[in-house]
């Protein structure tokens, strides 16, 4: 059982826009800001797509966007694309003073 | 360009070890902290291990420690995984991870490199 609860999946047509929620406790996501997502196409290595909950690395879509409330963070996606279907991964640090990443089960994205 | 290459995975009995490398080109190694992350087949992510950036501290899930050894030789840019006593269940893809300064995001990743623990 993943320490960070994901759906296991979300589908929405092009264009639409997509939530998809991590939930965690006050000790990970509540805790601190150290909430990132991931997206992992099959065969391939997980991507870095949002840090510090709501940042985006340079280069990256503006269609992608982070948020948080309490114990749940939540990574939108709107103009759904078809290269957008892919595996999405939430994580977040456990106890300030260590390194130790917990990652949500994960959420499979399907575009219509 | 930053790389991130893993190599050393393979088949391997139950009980034997492993010894996973990863060398990375295009970035200052000796300034960043390092982590393993691992992937059992049709799973999610799981966090395995990481290495302060000088190699003094490491941190384990509870899952591997005992079992694992993580460490780095920053004249050689490179990051290791040691797997002695292998489960089954240690089966999956590895990845070497970098993460972001002072932070507990990874940036960068490798394209990982199979380990399976089978009779």
């Amino acid at each position: 059982q993943s320490a960070l609860t994901q759906p296991a999946s979300v589908s929405g047509s092009p264009g639409q826009s997509i939530t998809i929620s991590c939930t965690g406790t006050s000790s990970d996501v509540g805790g601190f800001n150290y909430v990132s997502w991931y997206q992992q196409h099959p065969g391939k290595a997980p991507k870095l797509m949002i840090y510090f909950v709501t940042n985006r690395p340079s280069g990256l879509s503006n269609r992608f966007s982070g948020s948080k409330s309490g114990n749940t963070a939540s990574l939108t996606i709107s103009g759904l694309q078809a290269e957008d279907e892919a595996d999405y991964y939430c994580s977040s640090n456990r106890n300030s003073s260590t390194l130790h990443v917990v990652f949500g089960g994960g959420t499979k994205l399907t575009v219509l | 360009e930053v790389q991130l290459v893993e190599s050393g995975g393979g088949l391997v009995q139950p009980g034997g070890s492993l010894r996973l490398s990863c060398e990375v080109s295009g970035f200052i190694f000796r300034s960043f902290v390092m982590s393993w992350v691992r992937q059992a087949p049709g799973k999610g992510l799981e966090w395995v291990s990481a290495v302060s950036a000088s190699g003094d501290s490491t941190y384990y899930a509870d899952s591997v420690k005992g079992r694992f050894t993580i460490s780095r030789d920053n004249s050689k840019n490179t990051l290791y995984l040691q797997m002695n006593s292998l489960r089954a269940e240690d089966t999956a893809v590895y990845y070497c991870a970098k993460y972001l300064v002072h932070t507990t995001h990874l940036d960068y990743w490798g394209q990982g490199t199979l380990v399976t623990v089978s009779s």
